[in-house]
């Protein structure tokens, strides 16, 4: 019963490091989305896809790069990280526009 | 600025009490969602609620949507410990975007 499963859970960079953030879902849901969470902001979103070979850019898209590499598996790309990049960082998938989304466990990244 | 605002941002009650937190937009959603967050976790939702004018009950907690679509209130009934947590509203556009969510600390 893993659901949505995020790697890793936690991730100290240096500044200009780059690391890839990945997540799979065994749901067989269409769409998957990457958000990040701050404190007093909520949930943002950085890129979705809403179907396999697409992606499209969130509200906070700069300084990251997604790749949908097929149905169960979508990763988030940090090239050069910064520590305005610093934050929880949760995937999610659901199966249409209407439906409940499900939620990794979250991956805690710091940047120094 | 945020397309949900949530209100309050911070709440603290006495075990026993009554509770209600807003979501308010100016947009119209075809469907708003309620999510609770623990630490440590993602959200993991409450409810849907589709119609305008809609109330859904999940045991001490009733949700309403709006009649315009553009706003919803959860109401918890005598909170317990258990309900200690982070609300988060969700509404669909054409993607799925949250509100800052309120932190829920009900003291026992």
């Amino acid at each position: 019963n893993a659901g949505v499963t995020q790697t890793p859970k936690f991730q100290v960079l240096k500044t200009g490091q780059s690391m890839t953030l990945q997540c799979a879902q065994d749901m067989n849901h269409n769409s998957m989305y990457w958000y990040r969470q701050d404190p007093g902001m909520g949930l943002r979103l950085i890129y979705y896809s809403a179907s396999e070979g697409t992606t499209d850019k969130g509200e906070v898209p700069n300084g990251y790069n997604v790749s949908r590499l097929n149905k169960r598996e979508f990763s988030l790309r940090l090239e050069s990280a910064a520590p305005s990049q610093t934050s929880v960082y949760f995937c999610a998938s659901r199966e249409d526009l209407n439906t409940e989304a499900f939620f990794g466990q979250g991956t805690r990244l710091t940047v120094v | 600025t945020q397309l949900l605002e949530q209100s309050p941002q911070f709440l603290s009650i006495q075990e026993g009490e009554n509770l209600t937190v807003y979501c308010n937009s100016s947009s119209v959603f075809s469907s708003l969602q309620w999510y609770r967050q623990e630490p440590g976790e993602g959200p993991v939702l409450l409810v849907t609620v589709v119609t305008g004018g809609e109330v859904k009950k999940l045991k001490r907690l009733t949700f309403q949507f709006g009649d315009a679509r553009k706003d919803s209130s959860l109401h918890i009934t005598a909170a317990q410990p258990g309900d200690t947590g982070l609300y988060l509203c969700a509404g669909r556009l054409y993607k799925l975007s949250f509100g800052a969510g309120t932190t829920v600390t009900v003291r026992a």
